[in-house]
């Protein structure tokens, strides 16, 4: 079965200081890897995505995500966050296959504080 | 680009009930996408279309509930004899293309309170 890790369901960060947020999928076709952003009440807002090429992606509001396909992990990451990068994160992956439904991951909540 | 559109933003009913939701694409998106997301976790696929046909549908998708996108256009999502578990939030999702690379452009979603 297709499946995303998110493997933190929270990340707690003070302001200006760097962020990982770790996503693992399953894998045995090839992929497209996205990571969106929720605030609350709102829909789901692409940040990046990797499709192909180089593994490390860059993204909207600085963030950037490598791809790794050994590990099957495509973090996400971020050398200086700010309090309006407080929301929820989602990984998701599409299958090459199944023409274009997204399988995501439950979610990491980024909270930066002052 | 005017985005994706979701009416209503709210919507509580008495279980029993039936309830519809609107989603209008963006207009040049030939595909579309619904999804359920309940607290805590991430977006479950429910069905998608490509133009008026409805290609795929979830196992999480009983019969009670129909989704239709007649002339290629907007979509309805029903659910009929709702019950306490069909709260959650409703997202609709388009895509341009005939393949998976694209990313879909998502609505602020319809979020259902099953009283």
């Amino acid at each position: 079965a297709q499946s995303v890790t998110q493997l933190d369901s929270q990340v707690p960060v003070f302001e200006e200081a760097p962020v990982e947020l770790r996503c693992n999928y399953s894998s045995s076709v090839s992929v497209y890897l996205f990571w969106y952003v929720q605030y609350p009440n709102q829909g789901l807002q692409l940040l990046l995505k990797y499709l192909s090429g180089s593994t490390l992606v860059k993204g909207i509001n600085g963030f950037e995500a490598e791809f790794n396909k050994s590990q099957t992990s495509f973090h996400l990451r971020k050398p200086s966050v700010h309090i309006s990068d407080t929301a929820e994160y989602f990984c998701a992956v599409t299958y090459n296959t199944n023409a274009g439904k997204s399988t995501f991951g439950d979610g990491t909540t980024l909270t930066v504080k002052p | 680009d005017t985005g994706v559109s979701q009416d209503p933003r709210h919507k509580i009913t008495k279980r029993g009930q039936n309830v519809t939701f609107r989603c209008d694409p963006i207009s040049e998106h030939n595909r579309l996408y619904w999804y359920r997301q309940t607290l805590g976790q991430g977006p479950e696929f429910l069905t998608y279309f490509q133009n008026e046909a409805q290609l795929e549908k979830s196992r999480l998708l009983s019969d009670r509930f129909s989704a239709e996108r007649p002339k290629g256009s907007f979509s309805t999502l029903e659910i009929q004899r709702t019950e306490q578990g069909d709260s959650a939030m409703y997202l609709c999702a388009s895509s341009l293309g005939v393949g998976a690379k694209e990313p879909q452009h998502f609505g602020d979603g319809t979020r259902l309170s099953i009283l």
